[in-house]
């Protein structure tokens, strides 16, 4: 199946600077979602993005699916924004079933 | 109007153990997943059903089994819990042709 690397594993802001997480996979790009987990856990769908770039608010996203990486973007970042961050993209078989990445862990401190 | 919820958020039960957890979605989507979450964060599926058909992620144990009564529900059933089963497990919904998954809350199952 499928294999999807994130990087940073762990990263840590001063409140109000940018940064950018990355999203690589072994196989073409088929259904590619974004996730945010808060530090209560929940799961929060941000983008749906195959291929193409996607923008809400201070976040965006640009899926590259020839060259098998999507990239989140995140500017002036709050200290709202920590948690966790996820990509994942459904594998090629039966299901729809989603393969996650590591995450990406970040923190915003004030 | 939650989109996806569980229950119970939290299960605390001994070793040997059977216990389930409910899924209910009001998206009227057609298909259904549970996937674990462990002490690392990492998120593995374990199992997407539509009313067709049922896929098992081949790494799951036997011990675990989802029921669907409905389209709207998909229920995880544990059978003889070890320490290991300890986790979170979430449930998600989406529909075949589109399948942009939505989670629920997420059940924190914890085996002493």
């Amino acid at each position: 199946g499928i294999q999807v690397e994130q990087s940073p594993p762990d990263l840590i802001l001063q409140e109000g600077a940018n940064s950018t997480l990355r999203c690589n996979f072994s196989d073409s790009v088929n259904n590619l979602q974004w996730f945010h987990q808060n530090p209560w856990g929940q799961l929060i769908n941000l983008f749906y993005i195959p291929s193409g770039t996607k923008q809400n608010g201070r976040l965006s996203a640009t899926t590259v699916a020839t060259e098998r990486y999507s990239l989140l973007y995140i500017s002036s970042s709050q200290t709202t924004d920590s948690g966790v961050y996820f990509c994942a993209d459904m594998n090629n078989n039966a299901g729809n079933m989603l393969t996650f990445g590591g995450g990406t862990r970040l923190m915003v401190k004030p | 109007d939650t989109a996806v919820s569980q229950t119970p958020k939290y299960l605390v039960t001994q070793m040997g153990n059977d216990k389930s957890i409910k899924c209910e979605q009001n998206l009227g989507h057609d298909t259904m997943y549970w996937y674990k979450q462990d002490s690392k964060k990492f998120l593995k599926i374990m199992f997407s059903y539509n009313n067709k058909e049922l896929i098992i992620n081949e790494t799951v144990p036997n011990r675990f089994s989802p029921k669907s009564p409905d389209k709207a529900h998909l229920n995880l059933h544990i059978n003889s819990l070890e320490l290991g089963d300890s986790a979170v497990y979430f449930c998600a919904s989406s529909t075949l042709s589109r399948g942009e998954q939505y989670f629920g809350p997420g059940t924190r199952l914890t085996v002493t």
